[in-house]
């Protein structure tokens, strides 16, 4: 079974409506983040938290919301999606001790907001 | 803040060839780790190689390996006898040394492999 997992592995919405984006990993990682993909653009960091208790904004978290559940639990929500939030979306996780150095992705959740 | 660049949008190569992707990257800072990433059709984001600033032993995975240049902030990916499943969007990031530091990734290579 895969080590991180999202869901949906795609999504059509429409302009307006909220959506929400799920990511669980049993990597035992204290650390999570999403990430939003744009063709030549990279990565952008959207949120990421360091444990249940510490969430933080990323370089573009304008128009998303975050939600760390459990350790092993974190959504990413679009309070009103609009159609330039339609990107590929990555959660990644990475460890708190030596090997803080080394993110391990989902397959991603590609969004399309019409 | 640091920047990565990847000044080669994309790339193509022989199957059994070599190919180099080009990355350098921004920083003031002595101590930092720095990734290969391969994002195959499939979108998985795979990595494909580590390499620690403090070391000067450039880092070598299979056929996979890189020439870290420090002072000119240079981080190469060479993939030696190429395969057509090295076909792949390739990304360079950068992550600085102390915790609770992200990763700044680069716009990506478009690799070809051409049968």
């Amino acid at each position: 079974d895969a080590d991180v997992t999202q869901t949906p592995r795609n999504r059509i919405t429409k302009t307006g409506k909220r959506i929400m984006l799920e990511c669980s990993q049993t990597k035992g990682h204290d650390r999570m983040y999403w990430y939003r993909q744009d063709p030549g653009l990279g990565l952008q960091l959207i949120y990421y938290s360091f444990d249940v208790k510490d969430i933080n904004k990323g370089e573009i978290s304008d128009g998303y919301s975050v939600s760390r559940q459990a350790q092993a639990k974190f959504s990413l929500s679009l309070e009103s999606a609009i159609p330039n939030q339609t990107a590929l979306y990555f959660c990644a996780t990475s460890g708190s001790g030596a090997k803080t150095d080394t993110q391990y992705f989902g397959p991603g959740t590609r969004l399309t907001v019409l | 803040a640091q920047t990565v660049t990847q000044s080669q949008p994309e790339m193509s190569v022989q199957e059994a060839e070599t190919v180099t992707l080009s990355c350098t990257y921004d920083t003031s800072e002595s101590d930092y780790y720095l990734f290969w990433y391969k994002q195959p059709p499939s979108r998985q984001m795979i990595l494909v190689i580590r390499q620690e600033a403090y070391k000067q032993q450039n880092a070598t995975e299979n056929r996979f390996s890189v020439n870290f240049q420090k002072a000119a902030k240079s981080f190469s990916l060479k993939i030696s006898d190429s395969q057509l499943g090295d076909a792949a969007m390739y990304f360079c990031a950068y992550r600085s040394a102390p915790r609770g530091q992200n990763f700044v990734f680069g716009p990506g290579t478009r690799l070809s492999v051409l049968p």
